[in-house]
């Protein structure tokens, strides 16, 4: 199975200032359809995990474009530009190149 | 608008049996593979089953396989999940959630607690 690494587990942020997660997967998540197989999701407190960011680096519909992917292989990054209060929650990548789908630990986002 | 609401668990003993089911709405169902999603309390989310949109293809994670079988009924816009053989390791929350494709994903039901104790 594939294992999903994200750091740091958790992360006190300003509102306005940025945050960055990263997450290394044990094998590459690029196929040999030039597609990296890797997401974000976002666990706000008490709701269901909601998409972010799919292959690699594309919002998904009504996320804002302060939320960025990036990375290649085995190497990605989320970032926010600039955290608002209502970015706080585990924030969780994940791989689907090969199954089992496996997703990081998860890191926690706070508003300091 | 996409909506899946998830019903069927409860508090079941070691070695019992439950059903899940996921009611999808808001899209076409049966052009979409399903998931379902686990989250014991307090820890993170692992996958556990996809059932392709007619059927055809049926995956499951390592530690369900025969224990758990996923299911549809297109015509009822409806995904289920016979779980049998319940352990302590399998309490959590279950999530259904819509595959927008290549294994994502995308719009998950509220989920449904799964509570397995003696």
């Amino acid at each position: 199975d594939i294992v999903m690494t994200q750091t740091p587990l958790s992360l006190s942020v300003i509102p306005g200032q940025p945050a960055s997660i990263s997450c290394k997967s044990s094998q590459s998540l690029l196929h040999s359809d030039g597609k990296t197989y890797l997401y974000w999701y976002l666990q706000k407190p008490g709701q269901p995990p909601q998409l972010l960011i799919y292959e690699l680096s594309k919002r998904f519909s009504g996320v804002p474009d302060r939320f960025s992917g990036s990375g290649s292989g085995t190497d990605f990054t989320l970032k926010i530009s600039r955290v608002e209060a209502e970015d706080v929650g585990i924030y969780y990548c994940m791989q689907s190149i090969h199954l089992p789908l496996t997703f990081g630990g998860g890191t926690k986002v706070e508003i300091k | 608008e996409v909506q899946l609401v998830e019903s069927g668990g409860g508090l079941v003993k070691p070695g019992g049996s439950l059903r899940l089911s996921c009611a999808a709405s808001g899209f076409t169902f049966s052009s979409y593979s399903m998931n379902w999603v686990r989250q014991a309390p307090g820890k993170g989310l692992e996958w556990v089953s996809s059932l392709s949109g007619v059927g055809t293809f049926i995956y499951y994670v390592d530690s369900v396989k025969g224990r758990f079988t996923i299911s549809r009924d297109n015509a009822k816009n409806s995904l289920y999940l016979q779980m049998n053989s319940l352990s302590a390791e399998d309490t959590g929350v279950y999530y259904c959630a819509r595959d927008k494709g290549s294994g994502c994903p995308d719009y998950w039901g509220q989920g449904t607690l799964v509570t397995v104790s003696s």
